[in-house]
């Protein structure tokens, strides 16, 4: 079964707007991190924004906000007010603490922004 | 701090030849992880590091094999290089810790012809 699942493989989006990417994920561990990484078009790998189990509010780092549902085992990642400089690939990954610490990443999702 | 290094860039390798990648990072971070990005898909984990002297097969280990004898470098053999192996290889470490987001190197890009 899939860790990490990311249902949408590409997105539009115009300028300016919000953005949610959606990442659902499967886990019996109780102590797990959620990540989000961008991946431009250059290569490199960049760390957003992670969401541990136990963290009681949602994460944000500047425009990036983590919308995480425990219940619904959801870690949606939101770009707010979205840029050109956005557009990437961004791919949504766990860390189970208890497991085994391998870090597993989703399919990923690529952002298109519009101007 | 030069972070996560990684050399070489780019190689080009002839099926059945053999090469090491290697990956240096100056953070004392005890978690290093090596992971393979194909065309168009997301990173898939091929053996990890949680401290010097110890390592774990990850989802697509076979091909490889890795060797973790200091903190700073965790290197990344290829032996009897197969097409199916081309890609770009990622390496990646992580602060001790619980929860917390990884440095990646900037990537090598491998062929195999």
């Amino acid at each position: 079964a899939q860790k990490i699942t990311q249902t949408q493989p590409g997105m539009f989006v115009q300028e300016k707007e919000a953005v949610t990417l959606d990442c659902t994920y499967d886990t019996s561990d109780p102590s797990y991190g959620l990540f989000w990484y961008k991946q431009p078009s250059s290569g490199e790998m960049i760390f957003l924004i992670y969401q541990g189990s136990y963290d009681q509010q949602n994460a944000t780092e500047g425009r990036y906000s983590l919308n995480f549902q425990k219940a619904r085992k959801s870690a949606n990642l939101v770009i707010s007010a979205s840029q050109l400089g956005d557009s990437a690939m961004y791919f949504c990954a766990m860390r189970e603490m208890n497991r085994d610490d391998k870090i597993i990443f989703g399919k990923g999702t690529r952002l298109h922004i519009l101007p | 701090n030069a972070g996560v290094t990684q050399t070489p860039k780019f190689r080009i390798l002839k099926i059945g030849q053999s090469m090491t990648l290697q990956c240096t990072q100056d953070m004392n971070h005890n978690y290093m992880y090596w992971y393979r990005q194909d065309p168009g898909m997301g990173l898939k984990l091929i053996y990890y590091s949680v401290g010097a002297g110890i390592t774990d097969k990850g989802e697509v280990p076979n091909g490889y094999n890795v060797s973790r004898s200091t903190t700073e470098d965790f290197p990344l053999r290829l032996e009897l290089a197969a097409p199916s192996q081309t890609s770009v290889y990622f390496c990646a470490s992580v602060q001790n810790g619980p929860l917390n987001g990884q440095y990646f190197g900037p990537g090598t890009r491998l062929t195999v012809t």
